[in-house]
């Protein structure tokens, strides 16, 4: 089955910086790869996704890229803020909307 | 109103005794679904449902059982509690449909404590 590996567990930035968290995965099959952001005492929601006949998507300051060769994907945010100080989860599913395998998950601490 | 609920948000109970976490939905989704969060290991998957007569087996569904009472509701049971289950759970809702793409809602959790 599908396996999905995240680095770092931890990031921290200065606030205006970059952050940027790598996730591979196993499944060649593979087809969609979502982001989700878990604020403290709160569930996962969707930040940005990602299907694999696509390289990057933006949406103001993140971004995803795709490297389906090499079996991985980023998020990317930029202008970093305290806001975006979160624990985020990568997931790859073969079947879009069904069955996401997550990622283990990396907390951004964004200090001012 | 939150559009997935769970309840109880909290819940402490000891070895061996029967547990049910709720969750209801007013979204009109038709998939359910049951995850445990652990620190260290992400959300993996204990049952899915696609819709009120189908129940599925995730990565993780031993120990745990589901009933799916209605589109609205579906309910995940620990029969006999152990330590190891002690975890964050969530439920999680997706439009068989994709009108809003592949996007999960997930309710706001219930942590669990088996002493």
């Amino acid at each position: 089955g599908e396996n999905v590996e995240q680095h770092p567990s931890t990031l921290s930035v200065q606030e205006g910086d970059s952050a940027v968290i790598k996730c591979t995965y196993s499944d060649s099959a593979s087809n969609y790869f979502p982001w989700y952001k878990q604020e403290l005492g709160k569930g996962p929601q969707l930040i940005i996704d990602i299907r694999s006949n696509v390289g990057e998507k933006k949406d103001q300051r993140i971004a995803v890229t795709l490297n389906k060769t090499a079996k991985h994907f980023s998020l990317h945010i930029t202008e970093t803020q305290p806001e975006d100080s979160a624990v985020y989860f990568c997931a790859a599913t073969y079947n879009y909307g069904q069955n996401f395998v997550f990622g283990p998950g990396t907390r951004l601490s964004v200090l001012p | 109103d939150a559009d997935v609920t769970q309840t109880p948000r909290n819940r402490i109970t000891k070895t061996g005794k029967r547990i049910m976490l709720e969750c209801s939905q007013t979204k009109g989704h038709d998939r359910m679904y049951w995850y445990r969060q652990d620190p260290g290991l992400g959300l993996r998957l204990i049952y899915y449902s696609f819709d009120v007569k189908d129940i599925n087996k995730g990565e993780i569904s031993d120990g745990y059982s589901v009933s799916r009472q209605a589109q609205a509701k579906f309910s995940l049971s620990l029969e006999s509690a152990i330590p190891n289950q002690t975890a964050l759970y969530f439920c999680a809702t997706s439009d068989r449909d994709n009108r809003q793409g592949y996007e999960q809602f997930f309710g706001p959790g219930t942590r669990l404590t088996v002493l």
